[in-house]
């Protein structure tokens, strides 16, 4: 099982749809998970943080799941703006660095 | 408050040329890591670094060298670039790596 995994997307939506992402984590022992957002050839920019069972920002809700190993992140009335890719970050399996998965790429159109 | 320096933003090597990629936080961080990013393929580890003198491998360390001789500063040396290593380059840093890390803008390597 790969460290850090997500959807692979491309997911495609209209404006004001709620859309979901998925990450699997392989550590058991993870306690930190982070979701970032990136825009074309920028650096990551954090959206998020999970250290418990979830945390929620306005429109965006990540949560986790700790006995299936997944954090996902929700997005409700999705705006133009939130086209970008989301990347999920976690622990690698000794603990000691983050990962990050490949990104899901979320484009939102009118 | 600079944050997370990276420089040169852009840079263009000939295969077999080495060259060093500079990082720098003015934030007392102690954690620091270096990825690369190519299309497609997120960004992957190369190195980290937990504290001063401290470093390991990440992900996809062959290639590439670090050394961390001081809290704010964590280059990343190509000994001897190869086409493969054209990449984005990102470094990134945190209080320890339970936090989220702040990230440079990048560099931007292209090798001949």
């Amino acid at each position: 099982r790969k460290e850090v995994e997500q959807d692979p997307g491309p997911f495609n939506v209209p404006e004001g749809a709620t859309v979901a992402f998925n990450c699997t984590y392989s550590n058991s022992a993870s306690q930190s998970f982070f979701w970032y957002r990136q825009d074309c050839r920028k650096e990551p920019k954090l959206l998020m943080s999970v250290y418990s069972s979830g945390n929620e920002d306005g429109r965006f809700t990540a949560q986790l799941n700790r006995a299936s190993q997944y954090i996902s992140l929700l997005i409700r009335d999705s705006k133009l703006s939130d086209s970008a890719t989301y990347l999920c970050v976690a622990p690698n399996q000794a603990g000691t660095a983050l990962i990050f998965g490949k990104g899901t790429t979320l484009s939102v159109s009118s | 408050n600079a944050g997370v320096t990276q420089t040169p933003k852009f840079q263009v090597l000939k295969t077999g040329q080495s060259m060093t990629l500079q990082c720098a936080q003015d934030m007392n961080h102690e954690y620091m890591s270096w990825y690369r990013q190519d299309p497609g393929m997120g960004l992957r580890l190369i190195h980290y670094s937990v504290g001063a003198g401290i470093t390991d491998q990440g992900e996809v360390p062959n290639g590439y060298n670090v050394s961390r001789s001081t809290t704010e500063d964590f280059p990343l040396r190509l000994l001897s670039a190869a086409p493969s290593q054209t990449s984005v380059y990102f470094c990134a840093s945190s209080v320890n790596s339970n936090q989220p890390q702040h990230f440079g803008d990048g560099t931007r390597l292209s090798i001949l």
